[in-house]
């Protein structure tokens, strides 16, 4: 298996714009991840998915994040509008049950000017 | 809430010396677990090293190791034998049903 697919892997945009980030989790895996890594916050739980259905989105910071997985090979994070704050590194990671390693992916690099 | 706090912002080491980061959490849960994962200026997460709770025995791969106290709340790493590939942030983390909470992080630069 190739692990956690992100795409894009960097991604500048202007304030106000619409942006999405993808994830494709490891085949076979139950459990999807979207997590924020920031130099002041570290890195923060946004949201998670059990076998497509979110279970937690008290991470989520506000009603311009959005998150969807329409099937269990594929999900999306969107941010609209987005602000310059919203500049961070976004991780996806997947896991196959409760309480086993989480694989992450390579990450997106975001830059909101 | 469960939270997890690594004290360490920065440490450094020289080459095959051994290093030990901090780790202490506060949970009312009996059964967890506790990872370690490592981020490599390429940011890719890669894991560590990983504790069930209910396993006394410390886990250890390889030159890491963690000592675990459990009645303490800590969960420190061990690094032996220092390399100049070990350069990188160090996370604590815990999860005790689905989600995995991270602490701060250690930076850790290993010298020549």
């Amino acid at each position: 298996d190739a692990g956690v697919i992100q795409s894009p892997r960097h991604e500048v945009t202007e304030m106000g714009q619409e942006v999405t980030l993808r994830c494709k989790p490891i085949s076979g895996h139950d459990y999807l991840f979207w997590y924020r890594q920031t130099m002041m916050r570290g890195l923060e739980l946004l949201i998670y998915f059990n076998n497509n259905v979110p279970i937690d989105d008290s991470g989520m910071p506000e009603d311009r994040f959005s998150a969807k997985m329409p099937n269990a090979s594929f999900s999306t994070l969107k941010i609209q509008p987005s602000e310059p704050r919203d500049s961070a590194v976004y991780f996806c990671a997947s896991s196959l049950r409760t309480n086993e390693k989480l694989f992450f992916g390579s990450g997106t690099q975001l830059s909101v000017l | 809430a469960q939270t997890v706090t690594q004290s360490q912002p920065e440490m450094s080491v020289q080459e095959a010396e051994t290093v030990t980061l901090s780790c202490t959490y506060d949970t009312s849960e009996n059964n967890y677990y506790l990872f370690w994962y490592k981020q490599p200026p390429s940011r890719q997460m890669i894991l560590v090293i990983r504790q069930e709770a209910y396993k006394q025995q410390n886990a250890t791969e390889n030159r890491f190791s963690v000592n675990f106290q459990k009645a303490a709340k800590s969960f420190s790493l061990k690094i032996s034998d220092s390399q100049l590939g070990d350069t990188a942030m160090y996370f604590c983390a815990f999860m005790d049903t689905d989600k995995l909470i991270f602490g701060t992080g250690t930076r850790l630069q290993v010298f020549p």
